[in-house]
């Protein structure tokens, strides 16, 4: 089993769709999660950061972590064309261990 | 401007060549790291440097060596014993360890596409 799994998609959402964007992970012992988002070709960018469990928010995005189910969710509200990209997840067990990625999902927003 | 910038932005290797990969910051960030991006799978990482004069493995080092003369580089180099060297290629910093929270995500470069002919 991966320590972090998402599901690859493709996922394809219409402009305005609120998306739900999940990762599932194994090892209890994370504490940092982050969201990046990459463009094609690109590097990532990071998108949110969030420390064990709860929601953050920022402008049309939420992260939620769930540590009692190893499940993170990033919610994108309002989606636009722009936001289509790769969604990467990210964790890792304290502020100086190597992170952990997931595969990454892709999402298309039609206009 | 500050930024983590990688050249060239693609790269072509033929079988039995080393090629050099480049990565400089100007972030003034101690941590420097190369990762490996294969379609379907999740960032992996090839070499990382807490600090200039020192590096360390990751989790797939075998067919790479890198370099950490100057804080603001990060070269890697992709050997013959590289075997399947294929990949995006990617490079990113932080800040050291201790400086807590998001100071020490990682931020990273465009990427370099190496491509075998």
């Amino acid at each position: 089993q991966k320590e972090v799994e998402q599901d690859p998609g493709p996922l394809s959402v219409p402009e305005g769709a609120i998306v739900s964007l999940n990762c599932t992970y194994s090892n209890s012992a994370f504490q940092y999660f982050m969201w990046y988002r990459q463009y094609s070709r690109k590097g990532p960018e990071l998108l949110m950061y969030t420390y064990s469990s709860g929601n953050k928010e920022d402008g049309r995005f939420t992260a939620q972590v769930d540590k009692s189910s190893k499940y993170i969710s990033l919610f994108i509200r309002d989606s636009q064309p722009s936001d289509s990209a790769t969604y990467l997840c990210a964790m890792r067990k304290t502020s100086y261990d190597k992170v952990i990625f997931g595969p990454g999902t892709s999402l298309s927003v039609i206009p | 401007d500050g930024g983590i910038t990688q050249s060239p932005k693609y790269l072509f290797r033929k079988e039995g060549q080393n090629v050099t990969l480049s990565c400089e910051q100007n972030l003034n960030h101690d941590a420097m790291y190369w990762y490996r991006q294969d379609p379907g799978q999740g960032l992996r990482l090839i070499y990382y440097s807490q600090i200039v004069n020192d590096f360390q493995k990751g989790d797939i080092a075998e067919g790479y060596s890198v370099s950490r003369e100057k804080k603001e580089s990060f070269p890697l180099t992709v050997t013959s014993a590289q075997k399947n060297p294929t990949a995006f290629y990617l490079c990113a910093s932080s800040m050291p360890r201790g400086s807590g929270g998001v100071g020490e995500t990682q931020y990273f470069g465009p990427g370099t596409r190496l491509l075998v002919l």
